[in-house]
């Protein structure tokens, strides 16, 4: 049964620590994105991947490291320099215009 | 720079009646767009896309017209239902930036039995 699966479902982490979340699909996508969830601005592209060892920066990238090692994988650092980093952030692949998504994950400084 | 943009934050409509969701885009190289239901809490599940060579595409009792002159498209859901009540966004991609959305920032819908 092919998907994206993303973990944890929350996750909390404490001011000034880097936390990584997880991404993996196995639909045999190339192409992956990581979205941000915020109350009333929909979603917001961070940063996205065409291939494996090649990514591009999003519209909101500071902040954020990725990297693309496999074709399954695609994590995503919030770093100590993201100011906001509370958040619902969301994975996705695609292929000719078919767009899955994970079902997202709950990020919380506290 | 929003360019897409869903000007209704939210909408209330009667059970059986139909719910019309707006979307506008001022990126004139988009040429593929979508809608997405979500709850919260979990991830986009998508209903209906329609090409920029079309003007309207139906499944079901949904809808989507796209008004290209006026970079408007809209979603009608006919007869509105409780169990759409969600969040409902508008996306739309070119075919030269790998396939990335772009998204509205989202219309509440809430149907009322």
């Amino acid at each position: 049964d092919g998907g994206i699966t993303q973990s944890p479902k929350y996750l909390f982490r404490k001011e000034g620590q880097n936390v990584t979340l997880s991404c993996e699909q196995n639909l045999n996508h190339d192409a992956m994105y990581w979205y941000r969830q915020d109350p009333g601005q929909g979603l917001r592209l961070i940063y996205y991947s065409q291939i494996v060892n090649d990514f591009q920066k999003g519209d909101i990238a500071e902040g954020y490291s990725v990297s693309r090692e496999k074709k399954e994988s695609f994590p995503l650092t919030v770093t100590s320099a993201q100011k906001n980093p509370t958040a619902f952030y969301l994975c996705a692949s695609s292929h000719n215009y078919g767009y899955t998504f994970g079902s997202g994950t709950r990020l919380t400084v506290v | 720079d929003q360019q897409v943009k869903q000007n209704s934050p939210s909408l209330s409509v009667q059970e059986g009646r139909i719910s019309i969701l707006n979307c506008d885009y001022t990126n004139s190289m988009f040429d593929y767009f979508l809608w997405y239901k979500k709850y919260p809490a979990e991830g986009p599940t998508f209903l209906i896309s329609i090409s920029s060579i079309k003007d309207k595409n139906e499944d079901g009792r949904f809808t989507v017209f796209l008004n290209k002159s006026a970079k408007h498209l809209s979603l009608h859901i006919v007869p509105s239902q409780p169990g759409d009540s969600a969040v409902y966004f508008c996306a739309a991609t070119d075919g030269t930036s790998y396939g990335k959305l772009t998204f509205g920032q989202g219309t509440i819908l809430t149907v009322h039995p």
